[in-house]
């Protein structure tokens, strides 16, 4: 199974600053690679699909980017609703596999 | 709206069977492939299980394989997973979740989830 480790395991940032996230896979995935916004209480939410393309209705300030291995998501300017857990997923390899969260947390 | 509402879910002993299912409203159901994923108390996303758009293709994670069949009804706009010899490590919330276009795997249109608890 190809394993996603994601870093760091959490992020301590304030509203306004830029979050960047990464996640690393132990073999390529080409850019089958998907970004989720969790939080508590709640189901996850697409962000990012195939490294880079945002889904709908997803604001311009969340940007994906990587091919291969590593992967990046992007927040420029944290809004208070931007702090949960994020997750990367791959679909490049059976079987689909999520990295361990990364959380974001208010400073 | 596009909605997936899962139902179903409980307390069932170890070496029980359940059945969750996932009831889809707002979009043409028999057009996409659907997908299980679960998550343990305070832990991260697993998938589960995905089923194509008209039920004749199936896959499982080998952790629930020969255990768990995904299985779905178009005319009833709802897709369903059986759950047979359930084990203490099948605790989780379980979401059903639409995949985002044709065998894409990614996970567009999530439910809010139901809670299965296995224990004695």
């Amino acid at each position: 199974d190809i394993v996603l480790t994601q870093s760091p395991a959490t992020l301590s940032l304030s509203p306004g600053e830029r979050a960047t996230l990464s996640c690393r896979a132990s073999q390529t995935v080409n850019n089958y690679l998907a970004w989720y916004q969790q939080k508590p209480g709640q189901a996850p939410r697409l962000l990012i699909y195939d490294a880079s393309n945002r889904a709908t209705a997803i604001p311009a300030r969340f940007s994906g980017s990587g091919s291969g291995t590593d992967f990046t998501l992007t927040i420029s300017s944290l809004e208070p609703e931007d702090f949960a857990v994020y997750y990367c997923q791959q679909r490049s390899n059976w079987p689909i596999t999520f990295g361990q969260g990364t959380r974001l947390e208010i400073k | 709206e596009v909605q997936l509402v899962e139902s179903g879910g409980g307390l069932v002993q170890p070496g029980g069977s359940l059945r969750l299912s996932c009831a889809a409203s707002g979009f043409t159901f028999s057009s996409y492939w659907m997908h299980w994923v679960r998550q343990a108390p305070g832990k991260g996303l697993v998938w589960v299980s995905r089923i194509n758009s008209d039920g004749s293709s199936t896959s499982y994670a080998d952790s629930v394989k020969g255990r768990f069949t995904i299985s779905r009804d178009n005319a009833k706009n709802t897709v369903y997973v059986q759950m047979n010899s359930l084990r203490a490590e099948d605790t989780a919330v379980y979401y059903c979740a639409r995949d985002l276009y044709y065998d894409s795997d990614a996970f567009d249109i999530w439910g809010e989830g139901t809670m299965v608890t296995v224990s004695s």
